[in-house]
């Protein structure tokens, strides 16, 4: 079985541009979630989408950050503009159900000069 | 909200010596409990979760920890650790109601020595 895919793996931008991740969760997960993940911290989670509804995004900067995840399937969040505080491992994950265990990807690891 | 606490950030072991790596977390209502584990070079994955039940928890790899309600603790422990258990493990906490509304602490670095 394949697990939760991420691109790109790694991303240096500078201040104020735009960027944008994927992820693909495991077939038929139907929840997926995006953390991020500052060095030296634990996982935070941004925001849990159930199929292509968002659960909650109470954590997410919208003032910069946005994820969609259209049929239900892939996603992508995006950061525009950036800030050199969101250098940082961004994680998708995917469960089965909202209560599933949860399967993480490798990352994106973001690096913001 | 929630919280969740690990006190130790890095800790060094030699191989066969006993693990106990501690956890505790804040809210008032019931809770869902769980232990990742990252190894070097790897994805974060479940090591091991507690939703209701028996508070003694057994994980993969001979990992076990135990809820302890009075004292909002979630401990993991091992009785002899090896050279390919050096990762990092982070515990996590959600709402009973919001199984997979974790909250993650800011996670163990553990190193075992051959």
């Amino acid at each position: 079985e394949a697990g939760v895919a991420q691109s790109p793996r790694y991303k240096i931008i500078e201040k104020r541009q735009s960027v944008a991740f994927w992820c693909n969760p495991i077939s038929g997960h139907a929840t997926l979630y995006w953390y991020q993940q500052i060095l030296g911290q634990g996982p935070k989670l941004l925001i849990q989408f159930q199929n292509n509804g968002v659960v909650d995004d109470s954590q997410l900067p919208k003032d910069r950050f946005s994820a969609e995840r259209l049929k239900g399937v892939d996603s992508t969040l995006k950061i525009q503009p950036a800030k050199l505080e969101d250098s940082a491992v961004y994680l998708c994950a995917s469960s089965l159900a909202p209560d599933g265990t949860q399967y993480f990807g490798p990352g994106t690891r973001l690096l913001v000069l | 909200a929630q919280s969740v606490s690990q006190h130790n950030h890095h800790v060094i072991l030699s191989e066969a010596a006993s693990l106990e790596l501690g956890c505790n977390y804040s809210y008032g209502g019931t809770v869902n409990l769980f232990w990742y584990v990252q190894y070097p070079g790897q994805h974060l994955q479940l090591l091991l979760k507690y939703f209701s039940g028996d508070p003694l928890v057994k994980g993969i790899k001979g990992f076990e920890a135990e809820f302890i309600k009075s004292k909002f603790s979630f401990n993991l422990r091992k009785p002899s650790v090896q050279w390919s258990d050096t990762a990092e493990y982070f515990c996590a906490v959600s709402p009973g109601n919001a199984g997979n509304m974790l909250t993650f602490g800011g996670g163990t670095r553990l190193m075992v020595k051959p």
